[in-house]
């Protein structure tokens, strides 16, 4: 059984970079032909994608987040992880990492974990 | 982006009832929606993928249809764990999300 689990700071100060893993067990991030995603939810709102990496390493990110998003892998650990520099307070929120099959469907999540952006 | 607008934003019922709820993308998407139900403070499940199709494990109660540019999901009878928020994705360009449906109880 796939399980997906986020880890990481749960408080960033503003102008700092946000960084946060998933560790992936009961499947290789290596494997065709999934996506692995990067997904967030501001409280009380909408979802938003971040980004993604396919399992060739290729990525792929939301156009609005420009320059400030970064996804890598480390395929040792079975772990994607997403950095995101610049942060304000607009970017607190729970962060999802997710599993991607047949596209950006997304069949696997992990629980979240919130991310507060505050000095 | 390619826009999702769902409506109606909050859905009063009853359980036993059934619910319709829409998705409409500010462009053609072909069939590539899918919908996701979030239980609160949990992460969002898969529901239906490519517009119509139910994820493993999704009982036949939920039913998607449409294409292009319109999309509905239907719950023909609600059950208590229905009462939740409705997400439909499209992924014909990149993702993005509906701002979601809450269906609750009245």
């Amino acid at each position: 059984q796939l399980q997906l689990q986020e880890s990481g700071p749960g408080l960033v100060k503003p102008s700092e970079t946000l960084s946060l893993t998933c560790t992936v067990s009961g499947g290789s991030i290596s494997s065709y032909p999934y996506y692995w995603v990067w997904i967030r939810q501001p409280p009380g709102k909408g979802l938003e994608w971040i980004g993604s990496m396919f399992h060739s390493g290729s990525t792929f990110y939301n156009p609005s987040l420009g320059s400030r998003v970064t996804i890598s892998a480390d395929t040792s650990k079975n772990q994607f992880s997403v950095k995101l520099s610049s942060v304000t307070a607009a970017d607190t929120a729970v962060y999802y990492c997710a599993r991607g099959a047949g596209g950006y469907n997304l069949d696997n999540w992990g629980q979240g974990t919130l991310v507060t952006v505050s000095s | 982006d390619i826009v999702l607008t769902q409506s109606p934003a909050t859905l009063s019922l009853s359980p036993g009832e059934r619910a319709t709820l829409s998705c409409r993308a500010s462009q053609s998407v072909g069939n590539l929606v899918t919908w996701y139900r979030q239980k609160p403070g949990q992460a969002p499940s898969l529901l239906i993928y490519d517009a119509t199709n139910r994820a493993t494990g999704i009982p036949a109660r939920f039913s998607g249809s449409g294409s292009g540019t319109d999309f509905t999901l239907t719950i023909s009878s609600l059950e208590p764990e229905d009462f939740a928020v409705y997400y439909c994705q499209q992924r014909s360009h990149w993702l993005t999300f509906g701002g979601g449906t809450k269906v609750e109880i009245k």
